[in-house]
């Protein structure tokens, strides 16, 4: 699996949008790119996922670069709750692919 | 769905003890993961098994980690000989045939003293 960058803490004004970046640059054309967040004791929480096209969900926005080398993920209006760390993963297209690499995520602070 | 359940949710041993972790998935997931988790740290693979096979196992996962499970269903882990060393929170995801994540279980945190 392709490894990623994130930058290791970044903080978001309450009710802004929060825009949390990765890099992948080695990223294989069948590999997806997962976003994760963790709030503090509890398990990681899915958020979204994508190949090359930009997804929306309930929680989230992600926008992949055309090249694929980096994304975007964005809460659109953070809240307090939104306070996390959040990881961004790459795995291999085919079900049967294995493990997913953590990294140690972006610490996403929500400030009111 | 009630999501993944693990059991316990604390555990604190003596070290050279032996522990059991249970993790009981989303019941029509056919993947199952064990991570450990230190302090600041993300997530760590140990495991991984599609329905009862285990297919992936971590260096990490030394001989006196063992990993079960039985009939594809829930799924054990044992940790013999506990050091100080093996303090983390350990957690289970499980997944299914879709590309959707994983969904994880809330943990097992273990302390060594």
């Amino acid at each position: 699996d392709a490894k990623t960058t994130q930058p290791p803490s970044m903080d978001c004004a309450e009710g802004r949008a929060a825009n949390l970046p990765c890099n992948h640059s080695t990223i294989s054309g069948n590999e997806y790119v997962y976003w994760y967040r963790q709030i503090h004791s509890q398990g990681p929480q899915y958020i979204i996922h994508g190949l090359k096209n930009n997804e929306t969900n309930e929680m989230a926005s992600l926008i992949i670069t055309e090249d694929r080398k980096s994304s975007t993920l964005i809460l659109p209006h953070a809240t307090l709750r939104d306070t996390a760390v959040y990881y961004c993963i790459v795995r291999g297209s085919n079900t049967n692919a294995g493990k997913s690499t953590f990294g140690d995520g972006t610490t996403l602070t929500v400030k009111p | 769905d009630t999501g993944v359940s693990q059991d316990p949710r604390h555990k604190i041993t003596k070290r050279g003890q032996n522990v059991t972790f249970r993790c009981d998935p989303i019941s029509e997931h056919n993947r199952l993961y064990w991570y450990r988790q230190t302090l600041g740290q993300g997530p760590e693979f140990l495991t991984y098994f599609q329905n009862e096979a285990q297919l992936e196992k971590s260096r990490l996962l030394s001989d006196r980690f063992s990993a079960e499970r039985p009939k594809g269903s829930f799924s054990t882990l044992e940790i013999q000989r506990t050091e100080q060393g093996d303090s983390a929170m350990y957690l289970c995801a499980s997944s299914g045939d879709s590309m959707r994540g994983y969904t994880f279980g809330s943990g097992t945190r273990l302390t060594v003293v």
